[in-house]
């Protein structure tokens, strides 16, 4: 089985601090990892993905992840967060040729000026 | 321009009412999913289907039904059996080489 647990639903920062959301999986195989972005009343967009190799990933507008094994983590950082930053983010996981992706239930980011 | 539609962005129905939610993709994927989204849930599936003709029940496909008559479109229907369908209804789509999957923008239901 498989399962993503997001660590706070409600994360705030200030203009140009540090952004860090935090992910935890549980998968009995190697896990493929993904970070969405959701803006309000819209659809998923892929920010960034974890399949094999490299275990630090960079994605769309300058955030990256870093995959550790022994932690079960997954968590996604950006050096300087922006007001646009300010969206739902959502972790998740499948297997290699799975069909079902199991979703956390998100971390709304707020970007304080 | 290539991507994933879903039609209409919202939806007010009755009651007891089906209702057919629409996804259209044209991006040649052989996969494609439906989600729900509720407030601090996030997604869970619906219903899957790998190529035409066939799909799979998800964790929560009671009260839904779907079809996969062309590669292109995967019409999603909430029937009156569903208990609480007000949500946020995602499309997904996947090419089966790689395991990324590609969203629509959703269409809002309320069911009044």
């Amino acid at each position: 089985a498989q399962s993503v647990t997001q660590l706070g639903s409600h994360v705030s920062v200030s203009e140009g601090a540090l952004v860090l959301l935090r992910c935890n999986y549980s998968s009995s195989v190697p896990p493929y990892l993904f970070w969405y972005v959701q803006y309000p009343n819209q659809g998923l967009q892929l920010l960034l993905k974890y399949t094999t190799g490299a275990t630090l990933v960079k994605g769309i507008n300058g955030f990256e992840a870093e995959f550790k094994k022994s932690e079960t983590s997954f968590h996604l950082t950006k050096p300087s967060a922006h007001m646009s930053d300010a969206a739902e983010y959502f972790c998740a996981v499948t297997q290699t040729g799975a069909n079902n992706l199991f979703f956390g239930t998100g971390t709304r980011l707020t970007v304080i000026p | 321009d290539g991507g994933i539609t879903q039609s209409p962005k919202y939806l007010f129905r009755k009651e007891g009412q089906n209702v057919t939610l629409s996804c259209e993709q044209n991006l040649n994927h052989d996969a494609m999913y439906w989600y729900r989204q509720d407030p601090g849930q996030g997604l869970r599936l619906i219903y899957y289907s790998q190529i035409v003709n066939d799909f799979q029940k998800g964790d929560i496909a009671e009260g839904y039904s779907v079809s996969r008559e062309k590669k292109e479109s995967f019409p999603l229907t909430v029937t009156s059996a569903q208990k609480n369908p007000t949500a946020f209804y995602l499309c997904a789509s996947r090419w089966t080489g790689t395991d990324t999957q590609y969203f629509g923008p959703g269409t809002r239901l309320t069911v009044l």
